[in-house]
């Protein structure tokens, strides 16, 4: 089944503690993406990659890391946790292809919901 | 810079009753326009989508179609069912550049329907 897997789906810590939130794709899709929901702001596009060792900034990167070193894997890096990045995380990936064609729908994951205390 | 609105919410409707769910965008060019589905405790899942002007997306019932005159992909279904309880996200994505993929969400929309 295609499908986008985040780990984990719930998740409270303490200001300061660094965690990973992983994301992986069994599609071979090029890109991947990872944006924050928040109550009246939609979701957020936090960093994406267009492919293994290329990544970028996207629209709230600060306080942020990722990685991409294997097709598959894009996990979400918060070195320094802070309450204000108490939110709901969603790992996205689609194909590269032309703008808008239905190769560039993006499949999303299940939510990782994070609360920093 | 790109912009979605969605009219506020949040939405409650009869069983049966018609739904609209109104979206605007601000973008240059000629984005591609989405609408995606929250069911409760899953992720998004693509509902429709257009990608050019007077085209229409439609899916399970529900019916947008992209008016670049008034720059909207206003959201449409006849008869909503309780199962169409739902958080709605009004989307866009220009083609080129450095916001290659990026989605452009409005603030989302719920809707509860009673039976």
């Amino acid at each position: 089944e295609a499908q986008v897997t985040q780990n984990p789906r719930y998740l409270i810590t303490v200001t300061g503690k660094k965690l990973t939130v992983t994301c992986s794709q069994n599609m071979n899709h090029e890109y991947m993406s990872w944006y924050r929901q928040d109550p009246g702001l939609g979701l957020r596009q936090i960093y994406y990659s267009m492919n293994v060792e290329v990544t970028d900034k996207g629209d709230v990167p600060e306080g942020y890391k990722v990685s991409r070193k294997e097709k598959r894997n894009f996990p979400l890096i918060l070195e320094s946790p802070s309450p204000n990045q108490t939110s709901l995380y969603f790992c996205a990936s689609s194909p590269l292809g032309v703008q808008g064609s239905s190769k560039n729908i993006q499949y999303f994951g299940a939510g990782t919901r994070l609360s920093v205390l | 810079g790109d912009s979605v609105t969605q009219m506020e919410g949040p939405v409650t409707l009869s069983e049966e009753a018609f739904l609209t769910i109104n979206c605007t965008y601000t973008a240059t060019g000629y984005p591609s326009l989405f609408w995606y589905v929250q069911y409760p405790g899953e992720g998004l899942q693509l509902l429709l989508k257009a990608t050019k002007a007077d085209d229409k997306g439609s899916n399970k019932g529900f019916e947008a179609t992209y008016r670049k005159e008034t720059t909207s992909f206003h959201l449409e279904k006849g008869s909503v069912q309780v199962s169409d309880s739902a958080v709605y996200f009004c989307a866009l994505t220009r083609a080129g550049g450095t916001s290659y993929g990026k989605l452009t969400f409005g603030q989302g929309t719920i809707l509860t329907v009673h039976p």
